[in-house]
Parts: structure tokens; sequence; C-alpha cells
């Protein structure tokens, strides 16, 4: 039972270089999330989906572009990475039942040089 | 929109103590409350979580915390901790629409033996 599974753990890049990071769930959640976790400022969502071929912005989209082709997958990708992109990013979903708790995945640690 | 606030960044207690985190949340007609640890480079895991009822909520790990409306708190609190109990913990209030997080910055226990 795997739950929530991030790709790839760790991740170093320079700047101006592109990346995806995957996230995928095996629990049929419609629901799924990407947050970034900064020092002092906790978990800040960046995009989130609702259902496949669906996403929003969150709190923090600019930089970061998101797809959910799959119900079990959603991508996040830097299209240009940035200093101010480093940080560690936390997939969640969660079912499409009101107000559930969110399952997270273990995190991706992104350095951005 | 919903906000979060954890007093406490940091909150150092010894061993077989009894620990209050605080939360407090911006009110709202009807809310639903969260939280979660996150142990050493893992994700995030649920603890247990108000969404009606009583408003005394038992978690895991022997964690409980209790939903006060008139001042907007909901305190996390252990009669007694353990080594094991040394994380970080977040509150979280769930957004009305559509049904998003809103996590506080995090309030980071250790446990001194």
């Amino acid at each position: 039972n795997a739950g929530v599974t991030q790709t790839p753990k760790f991740r170093v890049l320079k700047t101006g270089q592109s990346m995806t990071l995957l996230c995928a769930q095996d629990m049929n959640h419609e629901y799924m999330y990407w947050y970034r976790q900064d020092p002092g400022m906790g978990l800040r969502l960046i995009h989130y989906s609702v259902g496949e071929g669906t996403t929003a912005k969150g709190e923090v989209p600019d930089g970061y572009n998101v797809s959910r082709l799959k119900k079990q997958n959603f991508l996040l990708g830097l299209e240009s990475a940035a200093p101010s992109q480093t940080s560690v990013y936390f997939c969640a979903s969660r079912p499409g039942f009101l107000n559930q708790p969110q399952h997270f995945g273990d995190g991706t640690r992104l350095s951005i040089l | 929109a919903q906000s979060v606030t954890q007093l406490d960044s940091q909150v150092p207690v010894f061993e077989e103590a009894p620990v209050e985190l605080r939360c407090n949340y911006s009110s709202s007609v009807s809310v639903y409350l969260f939280w979660y640890v996150q142990y050493p480079n893992q994700g995030l895991q649920l603890l247990l979580k108000y969404l009606s009822g009583s408003t005394l909520v038992k978690g895991i790990n022997g964690f409980e915390a209790e939903f006060n409306k008139s001042q907007t708190s909901f305190h996390l609190r252990k009669p007694s901790v353990h080594i094991s109990d040394t994380a970080e913990y977040f509150c979280a209030v769930s957004d009305t629409v559509p049904d998003k997080l809103i996590f506080g910055t995090g309030t980071r226990l250790q446990v001194f033996p």
C-alpha cells in the first residue's frame, strides 16, 4: 500500500533549467495538491486539482505549471528554475468527500543553484 | 479567507511532562480543523481532526485537542510526552470553497530526556 509517492526525492538544478516533479497516488483520490515548505512559513499551496483534467492556482502559483492527465498522477513543472524555488515540495491527495483529511507524500527536496 | 496562527514556533519540554501546542484560527461560520505531525525528513501525518460534534477530539499517539468556538482556538495537548514525540506540528483549517487547507507556520516540539 504505497499511498502517495513522490519522485524524485532529491534534485539539484542550475538556474534556468527545467524539471518535472511527479506525484502518484494509488488510493483513487479525486483531489490532489502541491505545496512548498519553507522554514518559518509552513506549507503554502502552489496548485491543486479537483479531478482528472482540471487544475487551479493556489496561494503561490507563479513560476510553476501543473497537469493532471490521469487521475492517479499530478505533475508539477518548473519551466525556468530560480533560486527562490529552492524548497521542499509536498504532494497530497484526498477523497472527494467534503473535508476529508489529506494524505501526504514524503517530499522532494529541490535546490536551485 | 481563513487564517491560522500558531503562537509558539518552538516548545521545549522534558520527557513525561505535559505539553500544549497553541493554535488560533480566524472566525468563520463553519470550520473544520486538523492537526498534522511531521517527523524529520517525512511528510505530514494526520494526528486528529474536528469536523463537528464533541469539542474534545482524541487522536493518535495519545494526543487530544479541544475546539473552543468562543476563543477561536484548537489547542493540542498531551499529558505525558515521549522522546519520540519530537517533531514539527502543524495546525490547519479547511477553507470553504473549494475545500483547501490553510496551514499554520508550525510548532517545533523538542522533548528532552
